[in-house]
């Protein structure tokens, strides 16, 4: 059965570390991949998208995220992260519908 | 532009009554979804409309669960009766063009069956 799997469920970092967010599916065909954010007390927001082309893409927030076909990933960078990115971070599948993943809590200390 | 409109945005009831959720979506946008969220997960899909017509329901309980789209604009979903287990977060979604746009997402409905 298709699967979105993300391997962290709560990742805390100071201010200025780098983050790696992993995400893994389960799907062999062609699949769209997003990432969404979730602020305390707001609704999911698209962090970036993947459809086609260059699989290293650029969202908001200095967000980015590689595609590798090979390895069903998509995993989501952040070279140095702030206390405002303290959120949920839920990773997307889309083939026939949207598959969620359980989402990773980053919590960013000042 | 006015995003997706949920209410209400908290609802508690207790177990065996009705409860309904209404969404309106972004204009223009034909596809609306309706997913649920349990604590600590991520959302899962209910139902999707293209306009009035639901596409896809495969994981809709169906023995208590219902959900309308009259004019193919603002949505309805219901519980009848509510049971502990349906206490999560209901979340609606609308999308531009099917399924080859991405999804903006309401606030939510948090409902707690007590």
């Amino acid at each position: 059965a298709q699967s979105v799997s993300q391997h962290n469920h709560h990742v805390i970092l100071s201010e200025a570390a780098s983050l790696e967010l992993g995400c893994n599916y389960s799907y062999g065909g062609t699949v769209n991949l997003f990432w969404y954010v979730q602020y305390p007390g707001q609704h999911l927001q698209l962090l970036l998208k993947y459809f086609s082309g260059d699989p290293l893409v650029k969202g908001i927030k200095g967000f980015e995220a590689e595609f590798i076909k090979s390895k069903f990933s998509f995993n989501l960078r952040k070279p140095s992260v702030q206390w405002s990115d303290t959120a949920e971070y839920f990773c997307a599948v889309r083939t026939n519908d949207m598959r969620f993943g359980a989402g990773t809590r980053l919590t960013v200390k000042p | 532009e006015a995003g997706v409109v949920q209410s209400p945005r908290y609802k508690i009831i207790e177990k065996k009554q009705p409860v309904a959720f209404w969404c309106n979506p972004i204009s223009g946008h034909n596809t609306l979804y309706w997913y649920r969220q349990n604590l600590g997960q991520g959302p899962e899909l209910l139902i999707r409309y293209e306009n009035e017509e639901a596409v896809d329901d495969s994981q809709l309980p169906k023995d208590r669960f219902s959900a309308e789209r009259l004019k193919g604009v603002d949505s309805t979903l219901k519980i009848q009766p509510a049971e502990l287990g349906d206490s999560a977060v209901y979340l609606c979604a609308s999308s531009l063009a099917g399924t080859g746009d991405y999804q903006y997402f309401g606030p939510g409905t948090r409902l707690t069956v007590t």
